[in-house]
């Protein structure tokens, strides 16, 4: 079976320091990976998703960025955080479908930020 | 609109039905989901409906679907105190090609259940 591992499962990290969030993925090859932000209050909002090694799409432009180093590791990163920057962080996965072919998202528990 | 609308919250009384409806938007959704969040975790996937379904059970979930109306909507029978979460609603979007289809996000409608 497949499963979905994301670390730290929480951070504390000040103001314009470096960020590294790392997601893996067990059990499949070739998924599509997602980061997600949810911040309190408003639901989720998609950051990147990839749907390969080396391919990562930005849906939101930001402090954030993504890499992609291998087909299950999923990485989130910042050079220089900012406070607006803290909030609940999930990894997601799921499988290449097409349109009548349904695969749902799989999601990591997640990895609370708080930026000081 | 674009986005997918919830209400926020919800209580019901232990044993009670809980009801949570949801409105999206894309008229060519394919696929609806429901997901539910207890506090601290990631989403966890409840059910979903195919696009030409009215209705889906599965236990005590029972979900509905209005296409007319874009409506979705997710009952709870016998709700449970563990039942206490933040559900989304969810809706896929997009067209062709491995990759493109995005879920797009409700809001979330927290749920309590009061003992």
């Amino acid at each position: 079976s497949q499963t979905i591992h994301q670390w730290p499962a929480t951070l504390v990290q000040p103001v314009g320091s470096p960020l590294s969030l790392e997601c893996t993925v067990e059990g499949t090859s070739n998924p599509n990976l997602y980061w997600y932000r949810q911040a309190a209050g408003r639901g989720l909002q998609l950051l990147f998703y990839s749907v390969g090694i080396g391919q990562i799409s930005s849906e939101v432009p930001q402090n954030l960025s993504a890499s992609r180093p291998q087909d299950r590791q999923f990485i989130l990163s910042s050079k220089k955080l900012l406070l607006s920057d803290s909030g609940f962080y999930l990894c997601a996965w799921r499988a290449k479908e097409g349109r009548f072919y349904n695969s749902p998202l799989h999601f990591g528990n997640g990895t609370r930020l708080t930026v000081t | 609109g674009e986005d997918v609308e919830q209400s926020l919250f919800l209580s019901v009384r232990e044993g009670d039905s809980s009801v949570i409806n949801c409105t999206y938007t894309d008229s060519s959704s394919t696929y609806l989901y429901w997901y539910k969040q207890e506090p601290g975790a990631g989403l966890q996937l409840l059910t979903y409906i195919f696009s030409n379904m009215d209705m889906k059970q599965d236990q005590r979930l029972t979900v509905l679907l209005n296409k007319k109306d874009k409506h979705l909507s997710l009952r709870i029978a016998d709700t449970q105190t563990g039942d206490s979460a933040i559900y989304f609603c969810a809706e896929r979007r997009g067209s062709s090609g491995a990759g493109s289809y995005q879920l797009t996000f409700g809001k979330g409608t927290k749920l309590s259940v009061i003992p």
